[in-house]
């Protein structure tokens, strides 16, 4: 089966440890994003790759980092800087434009992680 | 700075009732998608509307966009319980190369027996 998985599903953090969330696709997409949702909010930026070994900041980056070794692989640390991590993390992927400008299809979703500060 | 604005954010609605959710957006795009997603869930895809005009209907729902006015809309046809969920719009928009979405901050639909 395709699809993107994420874990842990649940995950708790304590005072000034950084934690790492993990996300793999076997979609064969170019672009991978990670996303927080805070609670009866939409979903917010905070880094996506479109390509191995890049990657670029989002809207809320700060206190996260990522990196993209492989293709299938897009994992998300969250840092002691990151001051309210208590969220829920989505991972998502999509195929890019082909030459005609166009993206025919849309971004498909992880099962997320829910992650708490204790 | 790209902003959609989805209203309205909470909607209560009998069985057997229509009724439409509208998405605006603030910026040019042809590419508008809807999701939904159930409480404590991810984030499951509805629609995809690629150009003015796009319409698609999945039972009940039924999603509009007319890229002129920067509006998409969803309409609900004699809504069921099973359609209680919140609902997305998103926004797919280039800049520099790069593609993102943006995100209205939902619409929660309860659907009353």
């Amino acid at each position: 089966d395709g699809g993107i998985t994420q874990s842990p599903k649940y995950l708790f953090r304590k005072e000034g440890q950084n934690v790492t969330l993990s996300c793999e696709q076997n979609l064969n997409h170019d672009a991978m994003y990670w996303y927080r949702q805070d609670p009866g909010q939409g979903l917010r930026l905070i880094y996506y790759s479109q390509i191995v070994n890049d990657f670029q900041k989002g809207d809320i980056a700060e206190g996260y980092s990522v990196s993209r070794e492989k293709k299938e692989s897009f994992p998300l640390t969250v840092t002691s800087a990151q001051k309210n991590p208590t969220a829920f993390y989505l991972c998502a992927s999509s195929s890019l434009p082909g030459l005609a400008g166009l993206r025919e299809d849309t971004q498909y979703f992880g099962p997320g992680t829910r992650l708490t500060v204790l | 700075e790209l902003k959609v604005e989805q209203n309205p954010l909470f909607l209560s609605m009998q069985e057997g009732k229509n009724y439409t959710i509208y998405c605006n957006y603030s910026t040019t795009s042809d590419r508008l998608y809807w999701y939904r997603q159930d409480p404590g869930k991810s984030l499951e895809s509805l629609f995809v509307l690629l150009s003015n005009g796009a319409v698609k209907q999945e039972g009940r729902l039924m999603a509009s966009l007319d890229t002129k006015a920067r509006l998409s809309t969803l309409h609900i046809t004699a809504a069921v319980h099973d359609l209680s969920a919140t609902y997305f719009c998103a926004v797919d928009w280039e800049w520099a190369g790069s593609y993102q979405l943006t995100f209205g901050k939902g619409t929660k639909l309860s659907v009353i027996p």
